[in-house]
């Protein structure tokens, strides 16, 4: 079946400094993969998105590139802030073959990035 | 912007209760979503809703769950007896659907922390 793997958090990093957050999937079709961000106490909001291989996707100085060779979709940012302290998802969904576009999740990296 | 609301934020019931958790989609999406997530655990697929039927459901979406959209606003989630284990966040999502199967992003509301004692 399908899922999703990132690594364990939690990444503690100083302020401007480079994050990378990897994600790995196992998918048996083509999927469209996302990233969201989980600020305490709030809800998931999309961070951004890929709908096939090669696609870059970018959103507040974050990017991943969908690598369908190395079936990863890893998260970026050049020079991380403390509002950007949050949980990430990785996810993925498969919008044919009748699904209807549900999500399958990892687990989740907690950021935190200190003054 | 428009967005998903969900009430109550905090529900707390008693073991074997039955709790209805209430979502409002966006206006125009057409397919709607539940999950949940059990703390410090990822977030788990439940349901997801279409054209007024159920369009898949995951092995946790048991006959303990019914989804219902009783007036072409609302979005319900129920839980007919509820357990300990059922305690965790339950988040609502919408979208447009799919084009060329290519999934439309879902919207989720900021969720309804259901503790069951």
């Amino acid at each position: 079946g399908n899922s999703v793997t990132q690594m364990e958090g939690p990444v503690t990093l100083s302020e401007e400094a480079f994050l990378t957050i990897n994600c790995t999937y196992t998918a048996t079709g083509y999927p469209s993969l996302f990233w969201y961000v989980q600020y305490p106490g709030e809800g998931l909001q999309l961070l951004l998105k890929a709908t096939k291989a090669d696609d870059k996707g970018s959103n507040k100085g974050f990017e991943a590139t969908y690598r369908k060779e190395t079936t990863s979709f890893h998260l970026e940012k050049g020079s991380v802030q403390v509002s950007d302290s949050a949980v990430y998802f990785c996810a993925l969904s498969e919008g044919y073959g009748g699904s209807q576009g549900n999500l399958i999740f990892g687990k989740g990296t907690k950021l935190s990035v200190k003054p | 912007e428009p967005e998903v609301t969900q009430t109550p934020s905090h529900q707390v019931t008693q073991m074997g209760q039955e709790v209805i958790l209430r979502c409002v989609p966006i206006s125009n999406h057409l397919y709607f979503y539940w999950y949940r997530q059990i703390l410090g655990q990822k977030v788990e697929f439940l349901v997801s809703f279409y054209n007024n039927e159920i369009s898949e459901k995951s092995e946790i979406f048991d006959d303990q769950f019914s989804v219902e959209r009783p007036d072409g606003s609302n979005f319900t989630l129920k839980i007919r007896s509820t357990k300990l284990e059922d305690s965790a966040m339950y988040f609502c999502a919408s979208s447009l659907g799919s084009s060329w199967g290519r999934p439309y992003e879902q919207y989720f509301g900021p969720g309804t922390r259901l503790t069951v004692t």
